[in-house]
């Protein structure tokens, strides 16, 4: 049975700093990977899709690495800002039977201040 | 605006009553899905549709009913329901792609704070 986790649960950074949001799966025979965000009351937001063949995925100061070996994937946020403040989820594409469905972990509550 | 949207916003209801849960998306997608989000807890799959066939329902207690009347509309009928069933619920959707093809991701909407007294 597929787990995800999120380490850590809460994070609290000066602005400006880079940060690393780890997510680590149980099984690795994932399709893909999925990095969103969710800000406070509201639904989430995808950021980054890293297909099964690859090993990262960019977008502006966002950059997602997968090691499907190891079963890890770490989201990197370089030069972090006070909007970069919401709550990642991390989501890993499972077969479960005949189905494909996302498993997703807890996430990470991340808090940058001014 | 991620072209999903979800009504209504907030929702309290007593356990004896009856409601709805309504999503529509304008993407064009062919899937659809309702989630459960609880306080420290996962997101929970409930259901999926894709083009209108119900394809999975995560033994979802039966007061929980939904509806796709066409590709772009998404109901969660919900009746007698328990406290513990407050929750965020989600919909979303995607573009699913036949099997073996690389997947897209999933768009949600602002979802429904329920909360069930």
């Amino acid at each position: 049975k597929q787990e995800v986790t999120q380490i850590p649960a809460a994070l609290s950074v000066p602005e400006g700093e880079n940060l690393v949001l780890n997510c680590s799966f149980t099984d690795s025979a994932i399709y893909n990977l999925q990095w969103f965000r969710q800000d406070p009351g509201k639904g989430l937001t995808s950021l980054l899709l890293i297909q099964s063949s690859q090993r990262e995925q960019t977008s502006g100061r966002l950059n997602a690495s997968l090691d499907k070996s190891s079963g890890r994937s770490t989201l990197y946020i370089a030069a972090s800002q006070p909007g970069d403040s919401a709550t990642y989820l991390c989501a890993v594409g499972s077969n479960a039977g005949n189905n494909r469905k996302l498993i997703w972990g807890l996430g990470t509550s991340l808090a940058v201040n001014p | 605006e991620t072209g999903v949207t979800q009504t209504p916003r907030h929702l309290v209801m007593g356990m004896t009553n009856k409601k709805s849960l309504k999503c529509e998306q304008h993407l064009g997608h062919n899937a659809m899905y309702w989630y459960k989000q609880s306080a420290k807890k996962p997101l929970e799959l409930m259901f999926v549709y894709n083009f209108k066939e119900q394809t999975e329902n995560n033994s979802v207690p039966s007061r929980f009913s939904p509806e796709c009347p066409n590709s772009s509309h998404l109901f969660l009928h919900l009746h007698t329901l328990q406290p513990e069933d407050s929750a965020l619920y989600l919909c979303a959707s995607s573009q699913e792609m036949a099997s073996g093809a690389d997947q897209e991701t999933q768009y949600f909407g602002p979802g429904t704070r329920l909360l069930v007294l």
